[in-house]
């Protein structure tokens, strides 16, 4: 249990194009998703925090007309980049919370991450 | 505000060695503690968590670490790593009540070589 998935795994698109990534927690609701970026070699920063039914919280220095996230259910939460340049190129991770499996509240599920690159 | 430090950035270990990675937080409240591992090309995995009871928290592969709430630790730790140890990992801690975020350190990427 508690798996979370993102598609797709690899996009590829051309500046100027927006790119939407879907997260979905496939065997338990999740009331909390997250979205992380990793640079190469770096940690993993928190970009936003989407609670079903409403908007999301981001963090200091992310551009949320940039990075659209709809969390439209308890199941699927999207990010989507827009107008995508170079720099947006990274490696995206979704994670989302619930009670799942067992686990605490507190416990957040990882999805397996989509890397971005922007031609 | 809370952060969370990881002091070794590489470790470099020959098979069979003992390991300890530090990790290190900030928040003086109650937290709940995670370690995390990414092996290459691959998504992150959790590999132990604390929420309370026992300090000391066993994981998976053979990995267990220690919270030691005085010192605001939680030292990740392996008698004997193997070469398929080689891997990112990451310390990360949540606080009990209020904001959920997840704050992660920086990783620490260990080589174990054969």
């Amino acid at each position: 249990g508690a798996v979370v998935s993102q598609h797709p795994s690899w996009v590829i698109c051309k500046s100027g194009t927006s790119v939407k990534i879907e997260c979905r927690s496939l065997d338990f609701q999740a009331t909390t998703m997250f979205w992380y970026r990793q640079f190469p070699k770096q940690s993993l920063m928190l970009m936003a925090t989407s609670n079903e039914g409403s908007k999301a919280t981001y963090e200091q220095g992310v551009e949320k007309d940039k990075f659209l996230i709809n969390h439209a259910s308890l199941t699927l939460s999207t990010l989507t980049v827009t107008s995508a340049h170079p720099e947006d190129s990274s490696f995206y991770i979704c994670s989302a919370k619930g009670l799942a499996g067992g686990g605490s509240y507190n416990e957040q599920f990882f999805g397996p991450g989509t890397r971005l690159t922007v031609l | 505000a809370q952060s969370v430090s990881q002091h070794n950035h590489h470790v470099i270990l020959s098979e069979a060695a003992s390991l300890e990675l530090g990790c290190n937080y900030s928040y003086g409240g109650t937290v709940n503690l995670f370690w995390y591992v990414q092996y290459p090309g691959q998504h992150l995995q959790l590999l132990l968590k604390y929420f309370s009871g026992d300090p000391l928290v066993k994981g998976i592969k053979g990995f267990e670490a220690e919270f030691i709430k005085s010192k605001f630790s939680f030292n990740l730790r392996k008698p004997s790593v193997q070469w398929s140890d080689t891997a990112e990992y990451f310390c990360a801690v949540i606080r009990q009540t209020g904001a959920n975020n997840l704050f992660f350190g920086t990783g620490t990427r260990l080589t174990v070589i054969p």
